[in-house]
């Protein structure tokens, strides 16, 4: 395997449900990304890791909770969604996190919450 | 905060040139991404400009003025696989913001 993996593809979760999305990276980045994508609107950043410690929460509600286990993986866990959250998530790795770098994307999960 | 501005969409026929132009405004600029996406897949790395100029990569070309707060990116010889959307995504620090994306169409 190579570059930048997420699973599932897709997702479709009720607003009760509790889900978590993974992503995987085989490119010995130490930074990892979520970013959201609605239609029509820009790549939206989410949160940040470095080095497997968070540096950044971009105003996120608390319904979705990102964790780190090592800087391979990514994970961002979904609970009480509501149907403006169904978007397209995407996870990105980057070689360092000082913005030098170029991101490498995932495929992403498409969500649909109902 | 980042404002982003890039045009919605453009459209091209086949063989022909088309240069997508992003201003941006930003504190703590680094540097300069352009991104290809196409319908349902995930970004691509195109190009990045640290210091002002031209930078060219066979058909693309991405060109940086950081005191004016303008890139633009410019495709020659489109071919049809060009058909896609592009990012304009100026970074600061770690974080990397995106326009909304240009959606370019090539015609035959």
């Amino acid at each position: 395997e190579t570059g930048v993996t997420q699973t599932p593809r897709h997702l479709v979760m009720g607003m009760t449900n509790k889900k978590s999305l993974k992503c995987e990276q085989h490119l010995g980045h130490n930074a990892m990304y979520w970013y959201k994508q609605s239609a029509k609107k820009p790549l939206e950043l989410m949160f940040v890791y470095s080095l497997e410690e968070r540096v950044e929460n971009n105003s996120v509600p608390s319904r979705f909770s990102p964790e780190c286990p090592n800087s391979s993986h990514l994970f961002l866990h979904l609970h009480t969604l509501q149907p403006e959250d169904s978007a397209l998530y995407l996870c990105a790795s980057s070689q360092g996190a000082d913005g030098g770098t170029e991101a490498f994307f995932g495929q992403g999960t498409r969500l649909t919450v109902v | 905060g980042q404002n982003i501005d890039q045009p919605t969409e453009m459209t091209a026929t086949e063989g022909a040139i088309v240069q997508i132009n992003c201003t941006y405004q930003t504190s703590g600029f680094n540097g300069l991404f352009w991104y290809q996406q196409h319908a349902g897949e995930a970004p691509t790395f195109l190009s990045y400009n640290v210091l002002d100029g031209l930078e060219e990569k066979g058909r693309f070309s991405s060109f940086l003025s950081r005191s004016k707060g303008y890139s633009y990116l410019l495709l020659k010889e489109l071919q049809m696989k060009d058909s896609a959307s592009y990012l304009c995504a100026p970074s600061n620090d770690y974080k990397l913001s995106f326009g909304a994306g240009t959606t370019v169409t090539v015609r035959a």
